[in-house]
């Protein structure tokens, strides 16, 4: 197994462009979500998903869209990058069950100039 | 929303020592799941250990431990003979049980190990 696995890891934007995150596990895991990490605040999280079809929001929603059309793929969208929005993204997942692990992605650095 | 809070920022120990890293957390839910990542330079983040909230022992893997106060809300890690691999930051977390997937991170403490 791959894991989780997000690209690219590395990514610089301009004010107001846009772009898409990726995000694939291949553990067929229900559940998957986007935080960001910022120095000295640890991880929000940013927008979840409880399976293909369904997502909502969490702490920091704003400036974000999500969709999961599969079980194995959870894009985070910018919509309007701003420099606010530069960060460290991580995609994390895990099964349905309540006392599973959730296994994270090895991040993207994203910086808005 | 819960609230995790880490109170040190940093901390160093000795190679072979033992330490114990703080966190307390704010919940009016009985059953919960608590957490404790290690992030090293890689930025990787790695589960180091869990404790359920109904389990009155202590979670152990290995050289780490915890110590679960319910009634206090605190969940503090101890690592004893530390190694140099253990240098990392560390994040506390928590998760209710009914709920879709929503954890709540502490902001860390960055553990250097001294040789």
């Amino acid at each position: 197994n791959a894991g989780v696995t997000q690209t690219p890891k590395f990514q610089v934007l301009k004010t107001g462009q846009s772009m898409t995150l990726q995000c694939a596990q291949d553990m067929n895991h229900e559940y998957m979500s986007w935080y960001r990490q910022d120095p000295g605040m640890g991880l929000r999280l940013i927008h979840y998903s409880v399976g293909a079809g369904i997502t909502d929001q969490g702490e920091v929603p704003n400036g974000y869209n999500v969709s999961r059309s599969t079980t194995e793929d959870f894009p985070l969208r910018l919509l309007s990058a701003a420099p606010s929005q530069t960060s460290v993204y991580f995609c994390a997942s895990r099964r349905q069950g309540s006392a599973d692990t959730q296994y994270f992605g090895p991040g993207t650095r994203l910086t808005v100039l | 929303a819960q609230t995790v809070t880490q109170s040190q920022p940093e901390m160093s120990v000795q190679e072979a020592e033992t330490v114990t890293l703080s966190c307390t957390y704010d919940t009016s839910e009985s059953d919960y799941y608590l957490f404790w990542y290690k992030q090293p330079p890689s930025r990787q983040m790695i589960l180091v250990i869990r404790q359920e909230a109904y389990k009155q022992q202590n979670a152990t893997e290995n050289r780490f431990s915890v110590n679960f106060q319910k009634a206090a809300k605190s969940f503090s890690l101890k690592i004893s003979d530390s190694q140099l691999g253990d240098a990392a930051m560390y994040f506390c977390a928590y998760r209710r049980v009914f709920t879709g997937n929503q954890f709540y991170f502490g902001t860390g403490t960055s553990l250097t190990v001294i040789p």
